[in-house]
């Protein structure tokens, strides 16, 4: 049973530019969580994706958006990269009536 | 915004001691989980304690919970050296779960 895959795994881009991660939850998980997580902190919330809408949001702003697609997989877009957009990138899928995430590895995306 | 914190930031110490970890969180929650994490990739469920519960076990893993006080620790019995990691709580609140910024645990041989 395969659990969370997260493409690409390491990612290097420019600032301005535009970027899609993605993310496949584990089967059986309806909801996709994305994270960000600068090196040394712990994961930040960026969104939760359940029905094909986002349900919950964190404190990031509208250049992040994401998608989730009617097989529950997952999509992040961040537009016009900033250096600050440099973190591993983690997506996280659950059940609803559930409460433990499984987590992808990651993406590592840095913007030079 | 960051609503669990864990205690201490970073911990090392022998194999085969245990290890404890704390963790306080604000507001109120449904459940509280501990995660780890290893080399910056991808975090671990370790344990899941529901509000409604005060202490939880799995393997080597005790797990404690006071709502009073809005805490919780998590203790690692005879630590060996696989366990170095980063260990992160996460607070369950309005069906979104907001990770703390983790203890550094080294186990030293």
């Amino acid at each position: 049973d395969a659990g969370v895959t997260q493409s690409p795994t390491h990612l290097i881009k420019t600032r301005g530019q535009q970027v899609t991660l993605r993310c496949s939850p584990k089967s059986g998980h309806d909801t996709v969580s994305w994270y960000q997580q600068a090196l040394g902190q712990g994961p930040q919330f960026i969104f939760q994706y359940y029905e094909e809408e986002e349900r919950q949001r964190g404190n990031f702003p509208d250049r992040f958006s994401g998608h989730q697609f009617p097989n529950y997989s997952s999509e992040l877009n961040v537009n016009a990269l900033l250096l600050g957009d440099s973190a591993l990138y983690l997506c996280a899928s659950s059940h609803l009536v559930n409460y433990g995430y499984t987590f992808g590895s990651g993406t590592r995306l840095t913007v030079v | 915004s960051q609503q669990g914190e864990e205690d201490p930031q970073a911990l090392s110490i022998q194999e085969g001691e245990n290890a404890t970890m704390n963790c306080s969180y604000k507001t109120s929650i449904n459940n509280l989980q501990w995660y780890r994490q290893n080399s910056g990739r991808g975090l671990v469920h370790l344990i899941l304690i529901r509000s409604n519960e005060r202490e939880k076990h799995s393997g080597r893993l005790r797990v404690t919970l006071d709502t009073s006080k809005k805490s919780s620790s998590l203790l690692i019995t005879a630590s060996r050296a696989a366990d170095t990691a980063s260990y992160f709580c996460a607070t369950d609140a309005d069906d979104k779960i907001i990770f703390g910024k983790g203890t550094r645990l080294h186990i030293l041989p």
